[in-house]
């Protein structure tokens, strides 16, 4: 595997379900970032993580949990969700003792019924 | 925050047609990024450019950090580069992405 992936790539759930995202980077970084994406929105930051910590929370709420267990991997815990929160998730990683470039990964699909 | 305004909002070509895409930002940053976004979903990388001229294939891109906007210019369009194409600046580690430019490229 090369890049950032993420698994699975499409999720339908219900608003009582617990479900987790997967999202795994291949490039030696350090900073890994969850974002959503609505439909006909601007991409919206929820967390950063710097080296295994939290140093981001958007404002999300609690119904997110995102954990980080090593710099190679990001998890996005999702429980007792609203159909609002249908969207696009995306991962990204970056470097921090370099440029910030940015990479993304696929994307999970999310639908909240 | 930084702001990041991206015109035109859409834009619509005919194959073989070159385009220009702009990006405006509103305070000094360290990086820009392009992207373009498939129908996928994917965000796939283009450009990191925070000054100066940078050319890959067909497309090319030129930041001009001093007057704070970016150009992404696509020559000889095809159909493959239909899709949303996103400019993101940041100063440290949080990208600020603009509201994105829907490209559309007609055979």
């Amino acid at each position: 595997e090369t890049g950032v992936t993420q698994t699975p790539r499409h999720l339908v759930m219900g608003m009582t379900n617990k479900k987790s995202l997967k999202c795994e980077q291949h490039l030696g970084h350090n900073a890994m970032y969850w974002y959503k994406q609505s439909a006909k929105k601007p991409l919206e930051l929820m967390f950063v993580y710097s080296l295994e910590e939290r140093v981001e929370n958007n404002s999300v709420p609690s119904r997110f949990s995102p954990e980080c267990p090593n710099s190679s991997h990001l998890f996005l815990h999702l429980h007792t969700l609203q159909p609002e929160d249908s969207a696009l998730y995306l991962c990204a990683s970056s470097s921090r003792t370099s440029s910030y470039e940015q990479y993304f990964g696929p994307g999970t699909r999310l639908t909240v019924t | 925050g930084i702001q990041v305004e991206q015109s035109p909002p859409d834009l619509i070509l005919q194959e073989g047609a070159n385009s220009t895409l702009r990006c405006n930002f509103s305070d000094s940053v360290n990086n820009l990024q392009w992207f373009h976004q498939n129908p996928w979903g994917q965000l796939i990388n283009l450009f990191y450019i925070p000054s100066g001229t940078k050319q890959n294939g067909r497309l090319s891109a030129t930041t001009v950090a001093t007057e704070r906007y970016s150009l992404l210019y696509i020559s000889s369009s095809q159909t493959t580069d239909s899709g949303v194409y996103f400019c993101a600046v940041n100063d440290d580690y949080k990208l600020s992405f603009g509201a994105g430019t829907t490209v559309t490229v007609r055979a």
